[in-house]
């Protein structure tokens, strides 16, 4: 079974420019986070859906960062203008919403905006 | 919302000896709870889960102790091993839905 694919692992930016991290899930799976990992820190949810639809982006700064899932498969979160303070690793999960069920997380795309 | 605390930040152990990593929490609603090791360059691998109906559980030489009167879980490595030098994060959540992790413990086990 394939895991949960990121791509791209790494991303270089000058402040103001956008940057797209694109997130494939294992298949069967219908709910999907994105979670930001500053460095030192712990993972902090940004996003997550149950198949198509937003379940709760509370903590995603809506101005400059957005994410879909438009056919509840793969996900793109996409940050418009980034800062320096976006530097992060991003972090893409997935989980078949049954009882018992394990989160399984991607590797991660590494950002790094100057 | 949930907060989480977890230390210590830091950890050396020699290889043989036991290293403990604890974290609390704030929402007595919390009923899943959880550990995470990360290597360098991988991402977040599942160590152990346990639901709030479990004070013990133990797995493969790691033991996870959940105290709910104090809101306080933790994890403990018995005889680590230089394979076990990463970084290790705790997890809870009220309904599953969404994590809510501790900033991390770097462990380093010296030969």
């Amino acid at each position: 079974e394939a895991g949960v694919t990121q791509s791209p692992r790494y991303a270089v930016l000058q402040e103001g420019q956008a940057v797209s991290f694109w997130c494939d899930p294992i298949s069967g799976h219908d709910t999907l986070y994105w979670y930001q990992q500053p460095r030192d820190q712990g993972p902090q949810l940004l996003v997550y859906f149950r198949d198509e639809a937003v379940i709760d982006n509370s903590q995603l700064p809506s101005d400059r960062f957005s994410a879909v899932r438009p056919k509840g498969t793969n996900s793109t979160l996409k940050i418009q203008s980034a800062k320096q303070g976006d530097t992060a690793t991003y972090l893409c999960a997935s989980l078949r919403d049954r009882l018992n069920e394990r989160l399984f997380f991607g590797h991660g795309t590494k950002l790094s905006v100057l | 919302g949930e907060q989480v605390e977890q230390r210590p930040p830091h950890l050396s152990v020699r290889e043989g000896d036991s290293a403990i990593i604890i974290c609390t929490y704030t929402d007595s609603a919390t009923a899943y709870f959880s550990w995470y090791k990360q290597e360098a360059g991988a991402g977040l691998q599942l160590l152990m889960s346990v639901l709030s109906n479990v004070d013990r559980k133990e797995e493969q030489g790691l033991t996870v102790l959940l105290n709910k009167k104090d809101k306080r879980l933790s994890l403990n490595l018995t005889a680590a091993h230089p394979g076990d030098s990463a970084v290790y994060f705790c997890a809870v959540s009220v309904n599953y839905n969404v994590l809510y992790f501790g900033s991390g413990t770097k462990l380093t086990v010296e030969p």
